[in-house]
């Protein structure tokens, strides 16, 4: 069953501009993960924010967690063309848990 | 360092045939998954591996086979393909911790297709 969903399904901004994404989930969690998927290749980890932490940088990402409403985003400042990727949260649930539950992904279209 | 390796990238199979995905990672992680990736579906794990010599059943474990018999390898088998498993199949690594599930590292996936 997924875990977190991802909202919007798709999202298309011109070059230059932020683009926000968000993840809700359903129950309790460890940490949370934001991974970016191009086309054609394997998903790449970009950042982790732990249940006890509330915000998270990387760069040009800005991770946020709100734990009171089971919700994640991740914002991508001054996109780029090479941004344009899909992007996933991933759920880990703690302790024994040994997975990852991936949500279904929002489709981000950075146009130059 | 060439992370996680998948072989092949493509495969055609028809229906009843048997075959292995093979998953290698050199970064001498405990944990790896098997996941299979389908439209609009996101990410299902079908299997995982917490260390060498063990293996469990992730969401869609029917069908599908594992072996990890090498720190390094993980093999899916599929013993009798059926059109329901065309899909897009990705391994990943990660380094084994107690309570908390650490980033993992994602081959560039098997496209197969069953006829």
């Amino acid at each position: 069953s997924q875990q977190g969903e991802e909202d919007p399904q798709a999202l298309s901004i011109q070059e230059g501009e932020n683009a926000t994404m968000n993840c809700s989930y359903k129950t309790s969690i460890n940490n949370l993960q934001w991974y970016r998927q191009n086309s054609g290749r394997g998903l790449v980890h970009l950042i982790l924010i732990r249940s006890n932490e509330r915000e998270k940088h990387s760069g040009r990402l800005r991770v946020t967690l709100d734990t009171s409403k089971k919700s994640s985003s991740l914002l991508i400042t001054a996109s780029r063309a090479a941004d344009t990727a899909s992007y996933f949260c991933a759920t880990d649930t703690g302790a024994g848990s040994y997975q990852l539950t991936f949500g279904k992904g929002t489709k981000l279209s950075v146009i130059p | 360092n060439a992370g996680v390796t998948q072989t092949p990238k493509f495969r055609v199979l028809k229906t009843g045939q048997s075959m292995t995905l093979l998953c290698a990672q050199d970064m001498n992680h405990e944990y790896m998954y098997w996941y299979r990736q389908d439209p609009g579906m996101g990410l299902r794990l079908i299997h995982y591996s917490v260390g060498e010599g063990t293996t469990a059943k992730g969401e869609v474990p029917d069908g599908y086979n594992v072996s990890r018999l090498k720190k390094q390898n993980f093999l899916l088998g599929l013993e009798s393909a059926a059109p329901s498993q065309t899909s897009v199949y990705f391994c990943a690594s990660s380094t084994g911790q107690l309570y908390s599930n650490q980033p993992q590292h994602f081959g560039d996936g098997t496209r197969l297709s069953i006829l």
